[in-house]
């Protein structure tokens, strides 16, 4: 099963707001609201910003946000800031139940 | 808080076999499913396995069915991956990771251990 596609990549000035999208198919993402965001910097481990489409653990900025539509999901970060830099994978439920895009690197210019 | 801390990742030839453990604290280990997900250099993260709260029930995902297995210990709150058969494409940092919810496993990961690199080459 393919992964999840993502653009590789997503820039913005601090301040601004960017929108990143994840597309899968009708057996993954539009199927299923369990689609889940993950934020990693380098070398460090993945860290969980979304899950069930838009909720967001305790304690993670509300500059977060997302939503889905059809077979693709979208996470947007407003109000852009340096330490937003870094790679955000997209994950959702499927018959083989985990799968996740292939990375968006942020960058803040 | 909690704390993942995987071991036993290193260099091994192609064929062999290698064990990851994951030793955990700051929860209550024995109700939470706990998974491994990997991450090959450069590249980006591919969901391995699950294994639920009571060990009773196993998910793998297609590109290691068959070669690995995950299994826990909550008297040690320890989790496992018996890695066989290894190829030069399971090279990867190996991250295990807990689950959200108590019970029945999901698929969201909310704690994360700080990785294992193994390395698959003759």
């Amino acid at each position: 099963q393919s992964a999840l596609t993502q653009p590789a990549s997503v820039s913005g000035s601090p301040g601004q707001s960017i929108t990143i999208s994840c597309t899968g198919t009708s057996s993954d993402v539009g199927g299923y609201n369990y689609v889940s965001w993950y934020q990693q910097h380098p070398g460090k481990a993945p860290k969980l910003i979304i899950y069930h489409v838009s909720k967001r653990p305790s304690g993670v900025s509300n500059r977060f946000s997302a939503s889905k539509s059809g077979n693709t999901a979208s996470l947007t970060i407003s109000g852009l800031q340096a330490e937003d830099e870094a790679d955000y994978y997209c994950a959702s439920y499927t018959s083989t139940l985990v799968i996740f895009g292939g990375g968006t690197k942020v960058t803040v210019l | 808080q909690v704390q993942l801390v995987e071991s036993g990742g290193g260099v091994v030839q192609p064929g062999r076999s290698l064990r990851l453990s994951c030793a955990a604290s700051g929860f209550t280990f024995s109700t939470y499913g706990m998974h491994w997900v990997r991450q090959a250099p450069g590249k980006g993260l591919e969901w391995v396995a699950v294994i639920s709260y009571d060990g009773n029930n196993k998910y793998y995902g297609d590109s290691v069915k068959g070669r690995f297995t995950i299994s826990r210990d909550s008297s040690k709150n320890t989790l496992y991956l018996q890695m066989n058969s290894l190829r030069g494409d399971d090279t990867a940092v190996y991250y295990c990771a807990k689950d959200t919810h108590e019970g029945a496993a999901t698929v969201y990961f909310d704690n994360w251990g700080q990785g294992t690199l193994v390395t698959v080459s003759s």
